[in-house]
């Protein structure tokens, strides 16, 4: 069963536009959803995190908002730049299972320039 | 300080038989934790390690298998490989100061061919 459903799958931005990527989970004892970026060869890197105790978290261009009741969060990439252009993936991990995460099934970004 | 390292990075396998694969975690982390990842099925978690003792295991059958030395590094193991387990496999360290809410960093991962 997919705890942590993202989308778009694909999603193509032109320089300087808004990359938005959704994230909805069923599982309210999560309670640590980061997003990671992924280029091609490398593993996946920490872009930014959130806990549900907060709305929106803003890191430079990349900002999480957090919806609790709804159990969704998006990922927002303002200025979206080519180098931007990677597969992002959300996840969520729960405190008392440690390090175990659970991902989205990740989003292919390519921004034009 | 020197990322996680995985050896081997490409691994080419037939069916039946075993892999080991091996990660190094940044120094001073003291948990690791291993993801498989495949087009189908994206990035999925195997096992996590701390102190030599498995602390979570995901949903893979126990043909898969791991184990933690006292220096932190971690080896994973496949057993009777199928071609379903081709795959990248992904190794990621983590300080394990704070439980569970701590970043944890990637290494580049062991991409392993099974013909």
């Amino acid at each position: 069963q997919q705890q942590v459903k993202q989308s778009p799958q694909s999603l193509i931005v032109q320089k300087g536009g808004i990359s938005i990527i959704n994230c909805a989970y069923e599982n309210t004892a999560f309670d640590y959803f980061p997003w990671y970026q992924q280029f091609p060869g490398k593993g996946p890197a920490l872009l930014i995190a959130i806990r549900p105790d907060v709305s929106e978290k803003k890191e430079g261009r990349f900002t999480i908002s957090f919806n609790k009741s709804a159990k969704q969060f998006s990922l927002h990439i303002m200025d979206s730049q080519p180098g931007d252009s990677a597969t992002y993936f959300c996840a969520a991990s729960r405190m008392d299972s440690s390090y175990k995460l659970i991902f989205g099934s990740g989003t292919r970004l390519l921004v034009r320039p | 300080k020197a990322g996680v390292t995985q050896t081997p990075r490409y691994l080419i396998k037939t069916r039946g038989q075993q892999v080991t694969l091996s990660c190094s975690p940044i120094s001073g982390h003291r948990s690791v934790s291993w993801y498989q990842q495949t087009p189908g099925q994206g990035l999925q978690f195997l096992f996590e390690y701390f102190s030599e003792t498995q602390r979570n295991k995901g949903n893979f059958p126990g043909r898969f298998s791991g184990r933690q030395f006292s220096n932190s590094r971690s080896e994973m193991n496949v057993s009777t490989l199928e071609l379903g387990d081709s795959a990248l496999y992904l190794c990621a360290s983590s300080l394990a100061q704070s439980r569970g809410r701590e970043t944890q960093y990637f290494g580049p991962g062991t991409r392993l061919l099974v013909l």
